[in-house]
């Protein structure tokens, strides 16, 4: 059974970095591309980037390019979304989901989602 | 960047009634690189549609899409209690991959 399970609920201040994961199990981990989805408080879905992990070929939406860090490590199957800096505006459920298949697919796994909430 | 907009923002429907879900593009999307997903309240998303019109895995028969270009639609056929959701388009052909903001399905 294909599983991508992220990591809990953060509480942090501003200014303050964090490294939030996402193991898959269940398929060829390193193989397909894996992305995250930033959801809002009571907004829609945006895209943020994709990683390929058995490389970690990493591509950014231009609205996420140089505030975030999208990395892999295919030893342990887990990719990461990493902020230096956390902004209140940052407070979001970020989803990891999986590409189905190639890098121009639909998103056909989704994690249970990691609430990031950023306050002082 | 394309850009989705769902209409109509909300619908309100008995059970047992057919949806009728809108999504246009502000520019051509192949109709190869076109989903629909589904999100009940504190859950994921789920995929529901691709290639705009091919059912996901375990999608029942009663969701179906079409269209093509810059239009395209999701229908629900008989709609049912557990269908009361938002709904989300996407494209994923372009750069960056773009989601509609979503259309909520209320069941009365």
């Amino acid at each position: 059974e294909v599983q991508l399970v992220q990591s809990g609920a953060e509480v942090k201040k501003p200014g303050e970095s964090l490294k939030i994961s996402c193991k898959g199990s269940g398929y060829s981990f390193s193989k397909f591309w894996i992305g995250w989805v930033r959801q809002m408080p009571e907004k829609g879905l945006e895209w943020m980037g994709i990683i390929y992990p058995d490389d970690s070929d990493a591509r950014y939406s231009p609205s996420f390019q140089g505030q975030v860090t999208i990395s892999a490590d295919k030893s342990i199957n887990t990719i990461y979304l990493q902020w230096s800096s956390l902004k209140p505006s940052d407070t979001a459920m970020y989803y990891c989901a999986r590409l189905w298949l190639q890098r121009k697919a639909p998103l056909d796994y989704w994690g249970q989602g990691t609430l990031v909430t950023v306050s002082s | 960047e394309i850009v989705l907009t769902q209409s109509p923002g909300s619908l309100s429907l008995s059970p047992g009634e057919r949806a009728t879900l809108s999504c246009r593009a502000s520019q051509s999307v192949s109709s190869t690189y076109f989903a629909w997903y589904q999100q009940k309240p504190g859950q994921a998303p789920r995929l529901l549609i691709y290639a705009a019109s091919h059912r996901a895995t375990g999608i029942p028969d009663r969701f179906s899409g079409s269209g093509s270009g810059t239009e395209f639609t999701l229908t629900i056929s008989r709609l049912e209690p557990e269908d009361s959701a938002v709904y989300y388009c996407q494209q994923y052909g372009g750069s960056p991959r773009t989601f509609g903001q979503g259309t909520k399905v209320e069941i009365k």
